[in-house]
């Protein structure tokens, strides 16, 4: 199985939305509406912040919204603020039962 | 409240196996979801490794099946993760997982996202 693809690294002003992108197949993303999505902040261990495409854990801000079109699945984050600066990883069950990630995303806060 | 816990050798050989444990407190592992783990090279993404339930059913990434083994002890309420022939690729920060793997009345096999993570463990293959 082949990892999810993401950008490099994205950047934004405090205040403005952004919009992560996750591509994936029609052996995972496109086949399950399980897409989650992770922030990792250096040093901490990845923290769940989407599952099931759109669903957000207790205690996450309703800042964090994910989508799913096809293939593709996207976390977007609206009135960005410091502390969202962090990696980002896509992940999606597959038809194999095995769990994919997507390669991790940099997002700058400027 | 779910926590889990990695344990085990910081520092392993090439050529050897390396064997983690997670020890689960706040759920009975004999309850329900998968257990899984996750390891994160220095400096790089986060990969799945293989998953567990209490049954013993297992799931594994077809890079790493060749060389893994996860079991499981629901009588101390943990999990184990081995790799065996270990090289420097090897090197990376563990991580332990719980899996829900039900929605929408369905039940899938393997686990659907990982809702709990441990914090971690640096294991390094050097000689």
């Amino acid at each position: 199985q082949s990892a999810l693809t993401q950008a490099a690294s994205v950047s934004g002003s405090p205040g403005q939305s952004i919009t992560i992108s996750c591509t994936g197949t029609s052996s995972d993303v496109g086949a399950y509406n399980s897409v989650s999505w992770y922030q990792q902040h250096p040093g901490k261990a990845p923290k769940l912040m989407i599952y099931y495409v759109s669903k957000r854990p207790s205690g996450v801000s309703n800042r964090f919204s994910g989508s799913k079109s096809g293939n593709t699945a996207s976390l977007t984050i609206s009135g960005l603020q410091a502390e969202d600066e962090a990696d980002y990883y896509c992940s999606s069950y597959t038809s194999s039962s095995t769990l994919v990630f997507g390669g991790g995303t940099k997002l700058t806060v400027l | 409240q779910v926590q889990l816990q990695e344990s085990g050798p910081g520092l392993v050989k090439p050529s050897e196996t390396l064997s983690l444990t997670c020890g689960v407190s706040g759920y009975s592992i004999s309850s329900g979801y998968y257990w899984g783990w996750i390891r994160q090279p220095p400096g790089k993404g986060v990969e799945w490794i293989g998953s567990i339930d209490r049954s013993g059913s297992t799931y594994y990434s077809p890079s790493l099946k060749s060389r893994v083994i996860i079991s499981v002890d629901t009588s101390e309420n943990q999990f184990s993760l081995k790799v065996n022939s270990v090289t420097a690729a090897d090197t990376a920060m563990y991580y332990c997982v719980r899996s829900p793997h039900c929605t929408g009345g369905r039940c899938y096999n393997g686990g659907l996202y990982s809702e709990y993570w441990g914090q971690g463990t640096l294991v390094t293959v050097s000689s």
